[in-house]
């Protein structure tokens, strides 16, 4: 089973409120990312986890906060998000930590759309 | 630096054509490997396939198959007898073993339309 699950699948927010978006994976996967896509554009990687801790930041602002509450779950903190933050998040996960090698299996993706 | 040029924005063909997706790719690497991935409307990517540069063999998987020439920097993908259920982003990818950890290059993806 190569699932990684998305939780919403739509999320519309104010530039004000503070939202998450939750990616769980149980696989046994070592490694974690987030992705931004935009409209007719490949992902852009954001964030990676190596064994629940951040190990890469795209440098990516201070309102994308993320976070690995265990090896099996990442979330993605939001707050005062911009109008051109409106995109599809896609969580992805790796057997393997630390290498670019392995495959990456992602999930369905959040559509995120900031008022 | 890795590159991966996928030329062909958008394709459009009929039922049951066949269809190749070109990828070509950049590295200064002996070691790395390459990917495809499709992306449905609904928007998750889907892995197809991941081949190590040593193993240049070619590879079928009942309508899909790949054709990877290191001579030429090429991993094309070929769709045999196309339904529309095929219609989709087509990713092309490339990961270095000594490059930058976790960094998928990405092309820039073709959009596959199959008309009825």
């Amino acid at each position: 089973d190569t699932e990684v699950t998305q939780t919403p699948k739509h999320l519309v927010m104010g530039m004000t409120n503070k939202k998450s978006l939750k990616c769980e994976q149980h696989m046994g996967h070592r490694a974690m990312y987030w992705y931004k896509q935009k409209a007719k554009k490949p992902p852009e990687l954001m964030f990676v986890y190596s064994y629940e801790k951040l190990s890469i930041n795209e440098s990516v602002p201070s309102r994308f906060s993320p976070e690995c509450p265990n090896s099996s779950l990442l979330n993605l903190h939001l707050h005062a998000l911009q109008p051109e933050d409106s995109a599809l998040y896609l969580c992805a996960s790796s057997r393997r930590a630390g290498t670019s090698t392995d495959t990456q299996y992602f999930g369905p993706g959040t559509r995120l759309t900031v008022l | 630096a890795q590159k991966v040029t996928q030329a062909q924005t958008e394709i459009s063909v009929v039922e049951k054509e066949d269809v190749t997706l070109d990828c070509v790719y950049e590295t200064r690497d002996t070691t790395y490997y390459l990917f495809w991935y499709k992306q449905p409307p609904s928007g998750e990517l889907v892995f197809l396939i991941r081949r190590n540069s040593f193993d240049e063999q070619n590879e079928i998987s009942g309508r899909y198959s790949w054709n990877f020439q290191k001579s030429t920097s090429s991993f094309n993908f070929t769709i045999t007898a196309s339904q529309v259920v095929d219609s989709a982003v087509y990713f092309c990818a490339l990961s270095e073993l000594g490059g930058s950890n976790y960094k998928l290059t990405f092309g820039k993806g073709t959009l596959l339309t199959v008309n009825p």
